[in-house]
């Protein structure tokens, strides 16, 4: 256990929809990293944020946003679904984003299907 | 785009065999490379990270070596057993400017499968 919680751990919804995926970090971690992990594809970096601010972005598509909220808790937003939105969806966290070394800590991920 | 490579692909062994795969990542700005282990069903749990040209790593029957001037590490598993089976990851963390954002650049994966 990586002390990393993700919630749901699954979510099964319908193309159109919107859903928000939940990550609290480890106690003492500042920085909250989401991934996603698709059938196809190995796991591609989304977003970074750091003690509330967005830190770096990766390939997060326009229909995606997060935040971080002041207990450092973040939540993933998808919206206006697709079929290839369909993906595990990882959070990690470390202890501190810049000049760190960025050792990551991985949550059990939600599993997200689009019907 | 980064290009972080791993090789092989995949990989079967008997129990008892030691086996290593291999990392490549660009030789430019480096700043660190991560080594995960992924099992099925579970998220990827850290090995190491190695952040000097020259580092090695070891953790019980598993180490890793770096070599960033030419932009490879390798893992090295000692006398495998049914339980190393998983799949291994590294990720690529590179040099924004003299400080470092989160942003993992992963390779594929190595899957090791350890045959009793």
């Amino acid at each position: 256990d990586s002390g990393v919680t993700q919630t749901p751990k699954h979510l099964i919804t319908a193309t159109g929809q919107r859903v928000t995926l939940r990550c609290s970090p480890r106690s003492g971690d500042l920085s909250v990293y989401w991934y996603q992990q698709s059938l196809d594809q190995g796991l591609q970096f989304l977003i970074q944020y750091y003690n509330g601010e967005e830190r770096a972005k990766g390939n997060i598509l326009e229909r995606f946003s997060a935040q971080q909220f002041p207990d450092l808790h973040s939540e993933l937003n998808l919206s206006s679904l697709e079929l290839g939105d369909s993906a595990l969806y990882f959070c990690a966290s470390s202890v501190a984003g810049m000049g760190s070394y960025n050792e990551q800590f991985f949550g059990p991920g939600t599993r997200l299907t689009v019907l | 785009i980064l290009n972080v490579e791993q090789s092989p692909q995949s990989l079967h062994v008997q129990e008892g065999d030691s086996t290593n795969f291999t990392c490549s990542f660009p030789s430019s700005n480096f700043y660190a490379l991560h080594w995960y282990r992924w099992e099925t069903a579970k998220s990827p749990e850290a090995l190491f990270v190695m952040t000097l040209n020259g580092d090695e790593k070891k953790k019980g029957r598993i180490s890793a070596t770096l070599n960033t001037k030419e932009g490879y590490s390798y893992l090295y598993i000692k006398g495998s057993q049914p339980e190393d089976s998983a799949t291994y990851l590294c990720a690529f963390n590179h040099n924004a400017g003299g400080t470092s954002y989160g942003k993992l650049t992963f390779g594929q994966g190595t899957i090791l499968t350890v045959h009793p």
